[in-house]
């Protein structure tokens, strides 16, 4: 079965740079989604399309692609962000949607 | 502004059927290219798609529940549900309705911009 892999988890200090990355075979065929989840909370999207960001959501985030990987970038790093990230996309034909495990993004 | 708002027991029999409705505000079901859908989260683990049906009632579902699923329509309430049969205590999680968007293709499933707030569901005897 088709499937998303990303790293359990990623540990930065703050002001520095964390990148999430999230392989699967599709990804140069469907866009790809990352979600921000804080405990108790719902989650909240911050990139769209593999690299768009929506309104409301700071600077610091970016997305790219390249192939069957895309990475979640998050520049200057702040204790806020510490969260579980999590990306989706959608199987070959578009059909159904999948998430990858997530990554928890630990601030030291 | 779009809102959902999960519903139903929150406590199940095993073996038994896991209904929820979600109801949406702000906005009318019907109208729009979007794919209604529902997304879970046990305890402690990440995220998993469960479904959707699109506004003109199509249907999509996770090849691995897709034996004990149905998703519904009712847009005289502005609704949309999951039903989950045969149910143990590995379906037990937080169950989230969102909304899916379209891709550019105008077929294949995009991202989830609006969720509800969440139901834990508990499947114990």
């Amino acid at each position: 079965s088709y499937e998303l892999t990303q790293p359990p988890s990623v540990s930065v200090s703050p002001g520095q740079t964390a990148r999430i990355t999230c392989s699967g075979d599709a990804l140069p065929k469907q866009y790809a989604y990352w979600y921000q989840q804080k405990p108790g909370q719902v989650p909240v999207v911050v990139i769209i399309k593999d690299s768009e960001r929506p309104s409301g959501i700071p600077e610091r985030f970016s997305g790219s692609s390249s192939g069957t990987t895309v990475t979640l970038t998050i520049s200057g790093v702040q204790a806020e962000d510490e969260a579980d990230y999590y990306c989706q996309s959608a199987d070959s034909s578009g059909s159904y949607g999948l998430f990858g495990g997530g990554t928890k993004l630990t601030v030291l | 502004q779009v809102q959902l708002q999960e519903s139903g027991p929150g406590l199940v029999k095993p073996s038994q059927t896991l209904s929820l409705t979600c109801t949406v505000s702000g906005g009318s079901i019907s109208s729009g290219s979007y794919y209604w859908s529902w997304i879970r989260q046990p305890a402690g683990k990440g995220l998993e798609y469960i479904g959707r049906i699109s506004t003109t009632g199509s249907t999509n579902y996770n090849p691995s529940l897709k034996s004990r699923l149905t998703i519904s329509l009712d847009t005289s309430k502005n609704q949309f549900s999951l039903r989950l049969s045969s149910v143990t205590a590995a379906d037990t999680g937080v169950y989230y309705c969102a909304r899916g968007n379209r891709q550019g293709d105008g077929f294949s499933l995009g991202g989830f911009d609006y969720w509800g707030q969440g139901t834990l569901v508990t499947v114990s005897s």
